[in-house]
């Protein structure tokens, strides 16, 4: 079936530090592709998505490329801050509209 | 998007017995979606819920156990039956959107002693 593998955590990087989180995914399909992000205690926020391939998904500052060559979706961010901190999921869609979520990626920011 | 609330936020449960969670949203939505997220681990779909139909349960998930009502279409709940420890998770509801994406609420956290 579907899966999605993400890269383990937790990342720990630096105020205004390079960040990727690398994302793969098998599908017999054409996916759509989701990073989702949970802060503390919160729920799951859409973060950013692509619906095809070389589609860029962005969002405050994040950026993930849909790559159906390499079945990637790796998530970056240029520079990243405190507030980042915080849980990252990629996700693809089935077309039963089910969502197959790999398994987080742990991001800490310190100062 | 849409606007999800969960009721409760949390609640600390003792073993054998049940817990109702309830799910509101904003708007009308065919599709919602029940999933669990164990300590430490990523989401799992229990169930889907349309309205006017029996929910959709996914392997490892039974009826029994998470029984689910859809009696409109902005409200849904899970409960969580004879609970056990094992059941202490997180437990989310979330509602489709456009283009395949789906709006998360909060979360109901469950601790089951």
């Amino acid at each position: 079936g579907d899966s999605v593998t993400q890269m383990e955590g937790p990342v720990t990087l630096s105020e205004e530090a390079f960040l990727t989180i690398n994302c793969t995914y098998t599908a017999t399909g054409y996916p759509s592709l989701f990073w989702y992000v949970q802060y503390p205690g919160e729920g799951l926020q859409l973060l950013l998505k692509a619906t095809k391939a070389d589609d860029k998904g962005s969002n405050k500052g994040f950026e993930a490329t849909y790559r159906k060559e390499t079945t990637s979706f790796h998530l970056e961010k240029g520079s990243v801050q405190v507030s980042d901190s915080a849980v990252y999921f990629c996700a693809l869609s089935e077309p039963t509209d089910k969502l197959i979520f790999g398994t987080g990626t742990r991001l800490q920011v310190f100062p | 998007s849409a606007v999800i609330s969960q009721k409760p936020s949390r609640d600390i449960c003792q073993r054998g017995t049940s817990l109702t969670i309830q799910c509101q949203v904003d708007s009308q939505v065919t599709m919602m979606f029940w999933y669990r997220q164990q300590p430490g681990q990523s989401l799992t779909l229990i169930a889907t819920a349309n309205q006017g139909s029996e929910a959709t349960y996914e392997s490892g998930f039974v009826i029994d156990k998470f029984p689910i009502s859809r009696p409109n279409l902005t409200f849904s709940t899970l409960t969580v039956s004879n609970m056990s420890p094992e059941d202490s998770s997180i437990y989310l509801c979330s509602v489709e959107g456009t283009g395949e994406t789906q709006y998360f609420g909060p979360g109901t956290r469950l601790l089951v002693l």
